[in-house]
């Protein structure tokens, strides 16, 4: 039972253009979310998070939005860059709980 | 700093063999997280430390996986009469400590081959 989803493994983005990453959630009690990014043979690193009691949040190129009603976040790239392929994860958590549920990834490519 | 390390990087081993696994967290960091990546899923909690706190092992899968940490620093993972299904990318991460809304850091991890 995946609590996470991202249902689209890959994605392919020309350089410059917006890289839009999709994630689902199914429990409503998760209030927190975070986008990592993960180079191969290199561990995930932190990329971007929000909390349930806001809608969008910004850090530079990324921004990520949650429509809590669709159960639904996303995450922005704008403008992407090569150095942006990799492979993107979206967690959730329980505010009150320090486990992150992890979606299965998207693995973007960034084409020059 | 140092950021999170773990050895080894690739391990392969026969079937019924036990392996240790190594992690090493950020200095001063009172939490370490232990997870599991099978191939083309998402990480999946294995065990948690938080300073001299009893561990959360809810997330192990079976009695064959273990985990102690020593000093509140240094971790080991280890999976007694390994399986082919215990393949996978063991990441460790630590966190400064343990509060619900702070950045876990992760290792590179080690990639374990069950032939």
């Amino acid at each position: 039972d995946q609590q996470v989803k991202q249902n689209s493994p890959s994605l392919s983005v020309q350089e410059g253009r917006i890289s839009i990453l999709n994630c689902d959630y199914t429990n409503s009690m998760f209030d927190y979310f975070l986008w990592y990014k993960k180079y191969p043979a290199e561990g995930p690193t932190f990329l971007i998070s929000i909390s349930s009691i806001k809608d969008k949040n910004e850090d530079g190129r990324f921004t990520v939005f949650l429509n809590k009603s669709a159960k639904h976040l996303s995450l922005h790239i704008v403008p992407s860059q090569p150095g942006d392929s990799a492979v993107y994860f979206c967690a959730a958590k329980k505010d009150s709980n320090y486990q992150l549920i992890w979606g299965a990834g998207t693995k973007l490519i960034i084409k020059p | 700093g140092a950021g999170v390390s773990q050895s080894p990087s690739n391990k392969v081993t026969e079937k019924g063999k036990d392996v240790e696994l190594r992690c090493d967290p950020i200095s001063g960091h009172t939490a370490l997280y232990w997870y599991r990546q099978s191939l083309g899923q998402g990480l999946e909690f294995l065990i948690y430390f938080q300073g001299n706190s009893a561990p959360d092992k809810s997330g192990l899968p079976s009695d064959r996986f273990s985990a102690e940490r020593t000093g509140g620093s240094v971790s080991t993972l280890t999976i007694q009469r390994t399986q082919q299904e215990d393949s996978a990318v063991y990441l460790c991460a630590s966190s400064l400590g343990g509060v619900v809304q702070e950045t876990q850091y992760f290792g590179p991890g080690t990639r374990l081959l069950v032939l």
